[in-house]
């Protein structure tokens, strides 16, 4: 079975500080793993993803995610936070087997918040 | 540019009232899926299509119904909407299901329900 966690409803962070939002994920198969990103009253915009390879993965905006095998984790980072990121942060699995093939499996959500 | 198209992007309807959603792709991705969204959870898996194949997820109500007429449309047919369908619809395609692609989501439609 695939699934993620996002231990954090709310992250907090000031404008032009590093900013962290956690994710850890099971899977009984390889992990592609994703992040995507929501405004208000917008659809889902992808970040980045882990396929294989090296394990930091630099997306879209800045944005970079660490693969961690052993602590199945793949935490979102930025060196420094804008405003502007303030949004809803979804973590993703994605299934590569069986009926469920292709399938995204989602966490529930991180909102962060950057103040200026 | 390439993109996922939906239309409308707020719909009212009244309880009971056949409504459908319409989303679009430029993409020309095998795959279409519909997901609900409610107030800021994570997106269900309603269905979706993987070209002409029709794919329901298992606890997905019967009132919920989808159409792909072609490569670039699909539709979301709710029959006979309830209170507790007034959600934000979410399109998203994927050129295929057997490699690790990712998702291309719609800006959403959010449907209201009176």
């Amino acid at each position: 079975a695939q699934s993620v966690a996002q231990p954090e409803d709310q992250v907090n962070v000031a404008e032009g500080n590093p900013l962290t939002v956690k994710c850890t994920y099971s899977v009984s198969g390889n992990p592609y793993l994703f992040w995507y990103v929501q405004y208000p009253n917008r659809g889902l915009q992808f970040l980045l993803k882990y396929i294989t390879g090296d394990n930091l993965v630099k997306g879209s905006y800045g944005f970079e995610a660490e693969f961690n095998k052993s602590q199945t984790s793949f935490h979102l980072k930025k060196p420094s936070a804008l405003v502007s990121d303030s949004a809803l942060y979804f973590c993703a699995v994605r299934s590569d087997r069986g009926s469920t093939l292709g399938r995204l499996y989602f966490g529930r959500g991180t909102q962060l918040t950057v103040w200026p | 540019d390439a993109m996922v198209i939906q239309n409308p992007r707020y719909q009212v309807t009244q309880f009971g009232k056949p409504v459908t959603l319409s989303c679009s792709q430029t993409l020309n991705h095998n795959v279409m899926y519909w997901y609900q969204q409610k107030s800021s959870q994570a997106p269900k898996l309603l269905f979706h299509y993987y070209d002409k194949d029709f794919n329901n997820e298992a606890d997905t109500p019967d009132n919920f119904q989808s159409r792909r007429p072609n490569t670039s449309f699909c539709f979301l047919d709710i029959r006979s909407p309830g209170l507790g369908d007034a959600a934000m619809y979410l399109c998203a395609t994927s050129r295929d299901l057997q490699n690790s692609y990712e998702q291309y989501f719609g800006p959403g439609t959010r449907l209201t329900v009176t």
